[in-house]
């Protein structure tokens, strides 16, 4: 049980350029989410999903793109990248009972754009 | 605008004591209330939550209360160990999907 997988764990990339950060679980989990937190900062939500097919944003969205086409799979597309994009990247998941709230998380991705 | 809030960005707390982290929210369509514990080079880890139609949830050393005429809620740890010392954030959650992190405080327990 791998529980959710982010590849690739860092990325240096040059301003203008565009990458897909991967995020994959294994929980078959109906809610998934981005985040990404600046140094010494909290945690902010870029976009979210509650289940295929179904996606919304969240508070800092502009830059970045999903698509939520599985329950197991979650990408985000980053298009242009921009120094202000540098960042480290966490995907989290959770299931529809439980804990409502408690998420899974990711080892996450450093993300450095130059 | 920054809807939950952790308004201390560390606290350092002497082994054997008790540690309180506090956490403001504006937003009172919030549900759900977390905490949650991150280490250097990890993704964070579920702590302890609370609905928002209670007051207090208890998990062995770990309580959070909630004061929703206050709108502020914090996590009590007792007592404070060593492995406790890592960065902790609030969080809350809206309609059970949407979910908000404040900006962490870093705990650090001294011997």
């Amino acid at each position: 049980n791998a529980g959710v997988t982010q590849t690739p764990k860092f990325r240096i990339l040059k301003i203008g350029q565009s990458m897909t950060l991967q995020c994959t679980q294994d929980m078959n989990h109906n809610y998934m989410y981005w985040y990404r937190q600046d140094p010494g900062m909290g945690l902010k939500l870029i976009y979210y999903s509650v289940g295929a097919g179904i996606t919304d944003k969240g508070e800092v969205p502009n830059g970045y793109n999903v698509s939520r086409s599985t329950t197991e799979d979650f990408p985000l597309r980053l298009e242009l990248a921009a120094p202000s994009q540098t960042s480290v990247y966490f995907c989290a998941s959770r299931g529809a009972g439980g804990n409502t709230g408690e998420l899974f998380f990711g080892e996450g991705s450093r993300l450095t754009v130059l | 605008d920054q809807q939950v809030k952790q308004n201390s960005p560390s606290l350092s707390v002497q082994e054997g004591r008790i540690s309180i982290l506090n956490c403001d929210y504006t937003n009172s369509m919030f549900d759900y209330f977390l905490w949650y514990k991150k280490y250097p080079a990890e993704g964070p880890t579920f702590l302890i939550s609370i609905s928002s139609i209670k007051d207090k949830n208890e998990d062995g050393r770990f309580t959070v209360f909630l004061n929703k005429s206050a709108k502020h809620l914090s996590l009590h740890i007792v007592p404070s160990q060593p492995g406790d010392s890592a960065v902790y954030f609030c969080a809350a959650s809206v309609s059970a999907s949407k979910i908000i992190f404040g900006s962490g405080t870093r705990l650090s327990i001294r011997p």
